[in-house]
């Protein structure tokens, strides 16, 4: 099991550039959480997914921020255009079923916005 | 708002001590409670869930909840420099497959050899 599988691991791009973060969730698994990393504001949810359909997505920030999961193996968080305030770390995570029993994190993505 | 509240640190602890790290919450109908451990520059991993009043043990770790009192506890045994991580305390929001999680802040446990 290679686990839920995130990239790129950082991206630095100029601000008002566009960004794409990619998330391969483990296999078997039906929910899909997209979360950003800050030390201010801790782990925010931002979307997640059930079965491929987005349940939740009142904690993405404002229009800039999109996301989607066109099949169970994949799902990406789109940020365009991007400001300095989107500098965070951003989470892929994973589970079977909700979370009745926690999720699996990815590695994250480190994104620095200039 | 649904809020998790955590003492963010840092906790300090001489090696072999017992650390306790404490979390409480907002919504009294939250069911599933879970430690999430973070090193420094990685992710977060599970180490422990609890459901149901009262205590629950694994290896060196024990969780407890009292739901009355709407406060969730990690206490580790025989604290060792590699504990040195932060915790993060979760809850859940919501049940079945449409659940998620709501994160404290964490609390930042540093264990002194």
């Amino acid at each position: 099991d290679a686990g839920v599988i995130q990239s790129p691991r950082h991206e630095v791009t100029e601000m008002g550039q566009e960004v794409t973060l990619r998330c391969k969730p483990i296999s078997g698994h039906n929910s899909l959480f997209w979360y950003r990393q800050t030390m201010m504001r801790g782990l925010e949810l931002l979307i997640y997914f059930n079965n491929n359909v987005p349940i939740d997505d009142s904690g993405m920030p404002e229009d800039r921020f999109s996301a989607k999961m066109p099949n169970a193996s994949f799902s990406t968080l789109k940020i365009q255009p991007s400001e300095p305030r989107d500098s965070a770390v951003y989470f892929c995570a994973s589970s079977f079923q909700g979370a009745n029993y926690g999720y699996t994190f990815g590695s994250g993505t480190r994104l620095t916005v200039v | 708002q649904k809020e998790v509240e955590q003492n963010s640190g840092p906790l300090s602890v001489p090696e072999g001590a017992i650390a306790s790290l404490n979390c409480t919450y907002s919504d009294r109908g939250s069911q599933s409670f879970f430690w999430y451990r973070q090193y420094s520059g990685k992710s977060p991993e599970l180490i422990m869930f609890i459901y149901s009043n009262g205590d629950k043990e694994d290896g060196r770790f024990t969780a407890q909840l009292n739901k009355a009192s709407q406060y969730v506890s990690l206490l580790i045994r025989d604290s060792q420099p590699s504990d040195s991580a932060t915790y993060l305390c979760a809850v859940n929001n919501g049940g079945g497959s449409q659940g998620n999680l709501i994160f404290g802040k964490g609390t930042k446990l540093s264990v002194k050899p």
